[in-house]
């Protein structure tokens, strides 16, 4: 199984809703990623969890607040949303943090109206 | 810092003709070198992959070699075809801990 799982794969909220993205991956990875992608642009790095610690945090706004409970689950946590964070957000593993392959969601696209 | 650079596109070519992406990057050291892949609606998926100088990577007919001399590792192949129409991203593992990606290149593949 090398695949990593995203819910859901289209997500339309309100500014003032409370939502959840959610990442699963069953390949034993220790590594786990958020990344936000704006149309025509490359994914931009937002947080990195490492064995099921944060140790990353590229000063994302806390309006988004990410969780690892295990170390198959990432998940992302949406608050208070303005338009503007409308993208795809793609979440992604690898064996650990290191130059090694990343293992990449299909992503969810993510509108805020 | 560490930064990529890539060709920009678009970039349509004719099936059967070759391709070159061309990618260049600055780093402190040597960092390893990927090209990521993703096609209409889907996440990025690794193509080929280079971690020292002179490697060269290779998949599904692509090849990349990690030119150190000129900060280099474009991408080529020999007969493109309409189904590896999709956007080229290059990317480096930087000395912070993470990837950094190329603004991407989009390619189009005319039957």
């Amino acid at each position: 199984d090398t695949e990593v799982t995203q819910t859901p794969k289209h997500l339309v909220m309100g500014m003032t809703n409370k939502k959840s993205l959610k990442c699963e991956q069953h390949m034993g990875h220790r590594a786990m990623y958020w990344y936000k992608q704006k149309a025509k642009k490359p994914p931009e790095l937002m947080f990195v969890y490492s064995y099921e610690k944060l140790s990353i945090n590229e000063s994302v706004p806390s309006r988004f607040s990410p969780e690892c409970p295990n170390s198959s689950l990432l998940n992302l946590h949406l608050h208070a949303l303005q338009p503007e964070d409308s993208a795809l957000y793609l979440c992604a593993s690898s064996q650990d943090e290191g130059p090694v392959e990343a293992f990449f969601g299909q992503g969810t696209r993510l509108t805020v109206v | 810092g560490d930064s990529v650079t890539q060709m920009e596109g678009p970039v349509t070519l004719s099936e059967e003709a070759f391709l070159t992406i061309n990618c260049t990057y600055t780093a402190t050291g040597y960092p390893s070198l990927f090209w990521y892949v993703q096609y209409p609606g889907e996440g990025l998926q690794l193509l080929l992959k280079a971690t020292k100088a002179d490697d060269k990577g290779s998949n599904k007919g692509f090849e990349a070699t990690y030119r150190k001399e000129t900060t280099s590792f474009h991408l080529e192949k020999g007969s493109v075809q309409v189904s590896d129409s999709a956007v080229y991203f290059c990317a480096s593992y930087s000395s912070a801990s993470k990837i950094i990606f190329g603004s991407g290149t989009r390619l189009s593949i005319r039957p």
